[in-house]
């Protein structure tokens, strides 16, 4: 069984501030983890993805996440915020094989972006 | 096509009526998941498809709601009787599940609005 927590449903920065999007996970079994933005009235896009080797992970538009197995955490990383940026992020676990490869996801986080 | 492809991309229904969502997953993707986001509700896991194996349909809200995927392909999703909570966007996501470098990729989605 998998779970994804994320606290919060809001975070509030300002522009050039750094950004920390917390998640916390729990998997049965070695997990991949993933975020995902979705802006406004669009779909879903991966912005970085953990599998296996090195554990800071780099993703799109300046993000990067840090598995930490000891701690089950995997949080959203950007040295400075832009106003793109605002947006709803999402965490998610998986498995690798058969049940356990399907995706669960946290409840999200909406960031706001403060000029 | 390129992307995964989900429509209508709106539908307003009747409550009572039956509505057929439909998806074209990326061609060769081998899983297929179904996501409803309702407001407040983050992404709620419907229904996953894995090659011929039997779907896990563990996500699945009543008995109103079914899913079928023909020839390992194409997905459609069916609520019968609609009632006002099915109001949502449904998301559907294909990937090849089980690969390493494994990613989901979501379709734009259909938002159903029931009156």
């Amino acid at each position: 069984a998998q779970s994804v927590t994320q606290l919060g449903s809001h975070v509030s920065v300002s522009e050039g501030a750094l950004v920390l999007l917390r998640c916390n996970y729990s998997s049965s079994v070695p997990p991949y983890l993933f975020w995902y933005v979705q802006y406004p009235n669009q779909g879903l896009q991966l912005l970085l993805k953990y599998t296996t080797g090195a554990t800071l992970v780099k993703g799109i538009n300046g993000f990067e996440a840090e598995f930490k197995k000891s701690e089950t955490s995997f949080h959203l990383t950007k040295p400075s915020a832009h106003m793109s940026d605002a947006a709803e992020y999402f965490c998610a676990v998986s498995g690798v094989h058969g049940a356990n490869s399907k995706l669960t996801f946290g409840k999200g986080i909406t960031l706001s972006v403060r000029p | 096509g390129a992307g995964v492809s989900q429509s209508p991309s709106n539908k307003v229904t009747e409550k009572g009526k039956d509505v057929e969502l439909r998806c074209d997953p990326i061609s060769g993707h081998t899983a297929l998941y179904w996501y409803r986001q309702s407001l407040g509700q983050g992404l709620e896991f419907l229904i996953y498809f894995q090659g011929n194996s039997a779907p896990d349909k563990s996500g699945l809200p009543s008995d109103r709601f079914s899913a079928e995927r023909t020839g390992g392909s194409v997905s459609t999703l069916t609520i019968q009787r609609t009632q006002q909570e099915d109001s949502a966007v449904y998301l559907c996501a294909s990937s090849l599940a089980g690969q390493r470098n494994t990613e989901a990729f979501f379709g734009q989605g259909t938002r159903l609005t029931v009156v």
